[in-house]
């Protein structure tokens, strides 16, 4: 059981916008920050916003994170079925000196 | 631009040792703005940290794994590695190399490497 609590799946059409929620605690993304990592199945994760919304050169502005107290949100708009893989969050946990992961959120594109 | 690359071997049996190697071309591990880190997956389930290590030698390891866990550097190859010791058949994973940047963001990431133990 992740320390990160995240939906096990999210569903859209194309075309559509969705959001992904990551709920953790005042160890983890209430003093730290989070990030997001987009994993195709049997392909190496991708990293999709760091420092809670900053995206990585390259990333399409399609894809947008927030955080709000011990949460953070990955948003994405404009929804392509190349956007369909697996999404985790990220941070480093405070108490337990390590970085963790939520278990992930698999979206399906309609 | 940076790769990296995981190498080691892919089968192992319970209570070995596992022993992998992540190969970095394209910037110095010896840059002292980020981390080198391992992160596995096993089949059909999320990411998970394992540990990792700055360029001056200081590692983070995940607590309940520490006292199975070392995460060393070789600066002269630009290679950092991975052992556990006492491998059981819940050590079957997809292991990653990846680099961190501060704060805590995987940034680049191998292509992983499959390591199953099986008697």
């Amino acid at each position: 059981q992740s320390v990160l609590t995240q939906p096990p799946s999210v569903s859209a059409a194309p075309g559509q916008e969705v959001t992904i929620s990551c709920s953790g605690s005042s160890s983890n993304i209430g003093n730290n920050y989070a990030s997001w990592y987009q994993q195709v199945p049997g392909t190496a994760p991708k990293l999709l916003i760091y420092d809670n919304y900053k995206r990585p050169s390259g990333i399409p502005d399609r894809f947008s994170g927030s955080k709000s107290g011990t949460s953070a949100t990955l948003g994405i708009t404009g929804l392509q079925t190349g956007d369909e893989a697996d999404y985790y969050c990220g941070t480093w946990d405070t108490s337990l000196g390590a970085v963790i992961f939520g278990g992930g959120t698999r979206l399906t594109v309609l | 631009q940076l790769q990296m690359q995981e190498s080691g071997p892919g089968l192992l049996k319970p209570s070995e040792t596992l022993s992998l190697t992540c190969t970095v071309s394209g910037d110095s591990i010896s840059d002292s703005s980020y981390y080198w880190g391992w992160i596995r997956q096993p089949p059909g389930k999320g990411l998970e940290s394992l540990g990792e290590i700055s360029s001056s030698g200081k590692t983070f390891y995940k607590p309940s794994l520490k006292s199975r866990v070392i995460i060393s550097l070789d600066t002269s190859r630009n290679q950092f590695s991975l052992k556990v010791t006492s491998v059981t058949a819940a050590d079957t994973a997809v292991y990653y190399c990846a680099r961190k940047r501060p704060p805590d963001a995987f940034d680049v990431w191998g292509p992983g490497t499959r390591v199953t133990v099986s008697s």
